[in-house]
């Protein structure tokens, strides 16, 4: 049963801090997005890669966040310096995108970040 | 005015009742239309996507209208264990800020 992994589940950190949010996405999904979800602003698309290429990173605070994929099993979130205003839970989602024409997303888990 | 709407709810209702959600989005160039739920504290599952000719999957019927942008989630026989938030996902894959929840609407089926 393929699914998305993420790591940690929980962080608590202090304001300041760096945090870093792993992903493994599904196997041949083509396409990956980070979300941020929380109670006052529901889920937010902060950004997603197709074939490991950045697409759209709009939804991010480009000072303090940044996303990469290493590789195609690995996606990664950063947060330097936290604030805690950062506190959210944090979803990865991994999908498949073929001809323009784009599939169903699966998330993950997601890592529940408290920053104090 | 936001891309995708949702009323928020929560729609409280008997066990056996039939509820129905609407959802309106507001770019026309949307390609790609799903429903997901979401459970208390957990990661928003896939329920079904939405295709232009409706379609059902057991008690779940979903339904798009392209001409007054607004899709439809219908949902017969509740069960409690129906409860969730249900969000309405709008995919334009055109580029930028292609994918785009609504807040979603709460669902608590009663007994």
């Amino acid at each position: 049963d393929a699914r998305v992994t993420q790591t940690p589940r929980h962080k608590v950190t202090e304001m300041g801090q760096e945090v870093t949010m792993r992903c493994q996405p599904i196997l041949g999904h083509n396409t990956v997005f980070w979300y941020r979800q929380t109670m006052m602003q529901g889920l937010e698309l902060l950004a997603y890669f197709r074939n490991r290429a950045p697409l759209d990173d709009s939804g991010m605070p480009k000072d303090r966040f940044s996303a990469e994929m290493p590789d195609a099993t690995l996606a990664t979130l950063k947060i330097q310096p936290s604030e805690p205003r950062d506190s959210a839970v944090y979803f990865c989602a991994s999908g498949l995108v073929l001809n323009r024409e784009a599939h169903e997303q699966y998330f993950g888990p997601g890592t529940r970040l408290t920053v104090t | 005015r936001k891309e995708v709407e949702q009323d928020p709810g929560p729609f409280n209702v008997p066990e056996g009742a039939t509820v129905a959600f609407n959802c309106t989005y507001s770019n026309s160039a949307s390609q790609s239309f799903f429903w997901y739920r979401q459970d208390c504290r957990k990661e928003p599952k896939l329920l079904m996507s939405v295709y232009s000719s409706g379609n059902e999957d057991g008690r779940f019927t979903a339904q798009l209208n392209r001409a007054s942008q607004y899709i439809s989630l219908l949902i017969r026989d509740s069960k409690l264990s129906d409860s969730a938030t249900y969000l309405c996902v709008v995919n334009r894959d055109t580029g930028r800020r292609a994918l785009t929840f609504g807040s979603g609407t709460r669902l608590q089926v009663q007994p």
